[in-house]
C-alpha cells in the first residue's frame, strides 16, 4: 500500500541527547514536511522540502535539523538545542507546488524527554 | 493574531443531532483550504479541499463549504464513529512561488454521544 511511514511510534530521549525521527514515503511525492503538535495548539511547521537536496525552515526550526538525500526519505533530528522537545511529531508529503494538492500524513512519533 | 481560527474548541452532540464547525481565516490570498480528521494518537486523515468561494464538497455525513472569510464543516445526523478532532488548514498564495506547508487551526474536538 502507498503511504507514509514514521518510526518509531514512541521515542524517549534523555536530556542533552540528539534523536532522529524517520519518515519514509512511497507515494512518489516531491514535497515533504515536518510538523509538531502540542496539546491545545495547531500543527506547527518545522521544515519542508520541495525536492531532493533542498529544504527550507518553517515557523519553528530552531533546535531541529533535516536532510533530504533521497526522494522517499526526510528524517528529522531533534537536537539538544531544542529546549522543549516533548511533543507529537508528524511527517507529511504532497505533490509539488503548482498542483496545490492536499498533504498526506504519517501516523506520528511521540517524543518524550526523560 | 492567528491566521486560522476554529470554533467551537469542543462540541458534544447526541447521535443524530446535526451541527456545523467553523473555520475562519485571515490570509491575504487563499490557494486552498483543507479539512482533516484526527483520531487520538494518529496522524490527520484528509477529508476535503476547497479552492474558491461558493465551492462545496460532500462525503457521507460531512459537507464542507467555503466563503471568502470562512469555511463550515456541516455534520448531518452524526454517529459515534464521527467523534474525532477536526482540523482546518489553509495554504496561502506564495509570491515567491515556493512550496510551503499548511497553516493549521487548533481544531474542534467533536464528541457524539450514543
Amino acid at each position: 500500500d502507498g503511504g507514509i511511514t514514521q518510526s518509531p511510534k514512541y521515542l524517549f530521549r534523555k536530556e542533552g541527547q540528539n534523536v532522529t525521527l524517520s519518515c519514509e514515503q512511497n507515494l512518489n511525492h516531491d514535497a515533504m514536511y515536518w510538523y509538531r503538535q502540542d496539546p491545545g495548539q495547531g500543527l506547527r511547521l518545522i521544515y519542508y522540502s520541495q525536492i531532493v537536496n533542498d529544504f527550507q525552515k518553517g515557523d519553528i526550526a530552531e533546535g531541529y535539523s533535516v536532510s533530504r538525500e533521497k526522494k522517499e526519505s526526510f528524517p528529522l533530528t531533534v537536537t539538544s538545542a531544542q529546549k522543549n522537545p516533548t511533543a507529537f511529531y508528524l511527517c507529511a508529503s504532497s505533490t509539488p507546488q503548482g498542483t496545490n494538492t492536499e498533504a498526506f500524513f504519517g501516523q506520528g512519533t511521540r517524543l518524550t524527554v526523560v | 493574531e492567528d491566521q486560522v481560527t476554529q470554533s467551537p474548541e469542543a462540541l458534544r452532540l447526541q447521535e443524530g443531532e446535526s451541527s456545523s464547525l467553523n473555520c475562519s481565516y485571515t490570509v491575504s490570498g487563499l490557494r486552498g483550504l483543507f479539512w482533516y480528521r484526527q483520531d487520538p494518537g494518529k496522524g490527520p486523515e484528509f477529508l476535503f479541499t476547497l479552492y474558491s468561494a461558493g465551492e462545496e464538497k460532500e462525503k457521507e455525513r460531512l459537507k464542507a463549504t467555503l466563503t471568502k472569510k470562512e469555511s463550515f464543516l456541516h455534520i448531518t445526523a452524526p454517529k459515534p464513529e464521527d467523534s474525532a478532532t477536526y482540523l482546518c488548514a489553509v495554504r496561502e498564495i506564495n509570491s515567491g512561488g515556493g512550496a510551503d506547508g499548511l497553516t493549521f487551526g487548533k481544531g474542534t474536538h467533536l464528541i457524539i454521544q450514543p
